[in-house]
């Protein structure tokens, strides 16, 4: 079953904006993550958040983890045209055998110049 | 060089075709994975290996079957298709069994007519 939900589904924004998306989940996990999809294209890995952490930057990325509401939020700052794709988080989902990813629905983040 | 490869890029097929879908990884992992995409970008996982050996195996029809030669291998064959299995299916590859960072090859749109 679907683990996360993003919200915004889309997002229009202009180039140099901060752009924030959200990401709710239902069960405990063990590390949240964030992918980039380029239309058209794979799912490229962003950043890993673990449990015990709060909050981590990558670049012009910054991640929060809130694991007593279940949410986490992707910050992009000064957005540029080729920040244009969907974004997706992913926690980890028990399984008989052993864990996956579980993706949310993503969000569409679309900067225009 | 492209580290998680699959084959065909495009794939157009009539109802009741058998096809199969290639990937391929070099980057070393012991763990891959295939993911269904559908029309609303809906990120689902269908099957894991993990040292050719099969760990996870979702609620997907048996037409479905994965095979994995070597470690670097996972095939998705798929008999008696049908207009719903019309999506983009994504391989993916992990360094180890456990949830960290996954790289994705770049898709594989099938689509049944």
């Amino acid at each position: 079953s679907q683990q996360g939900e993003e919200d915004p589904q889309a997002l229009s924004i202009q180039e140099g904006e901060n752009a924030t998306m959200n990401c709710s989940y239902k069960t405990s996990i063990n590390n949240l993550q964030w992918y980039r999809q380029n239309s058209g294209r794979g799912l490229v890995h962003l950043i890993l958040i673990r449990s015990n952490e709060r909050e981590k930057h990558s670049g012009r990325l910054r991640v929060t983890l809130d694991t007593s509401k279940k949410s986490s939020s992707l910050l992009i700052t000064a957005s540029r045209a080729a920040d244009t794709a969907s974004y997706f988080c992913a926690t980890d989902g028990a399984h008989q055998a052993g864990t996956a990813l579980i993706f949310g629905k993503g969000t569409t983040l679309s900067v225009s110049s | 060089d492209t580290a998680v490869s699959q084959t065909p890029k495009y794939l157009v097929t009539q109802m009741g075709n058998d096809k199969s879908i290639k990937c391929e990884q070099n980057l070393g992992h012991d763990t891959m994975y295939w993911y269904k995409q559908d029309s609303k970008k809906f990120l689902k996982i269908m099957f894991s290996y993990n040292n050719k050996e099969l760990i996870i195996n979702e609620t997907v029809p048996n037409r479905f079957s994965p095979k994995s030669p070597d470690k670097a291998h996972l095939n998705l064959h798929i008999n008696s298709l049908e207009l719903g299995d019309s999506a983009v299916y994504f391989c993916a590859s992990s360094q180890d069994w456990g949830v960290g960072e996954q790289f994705f090859g770049p898709g594989t749109r099938l689509t049944v007519l």
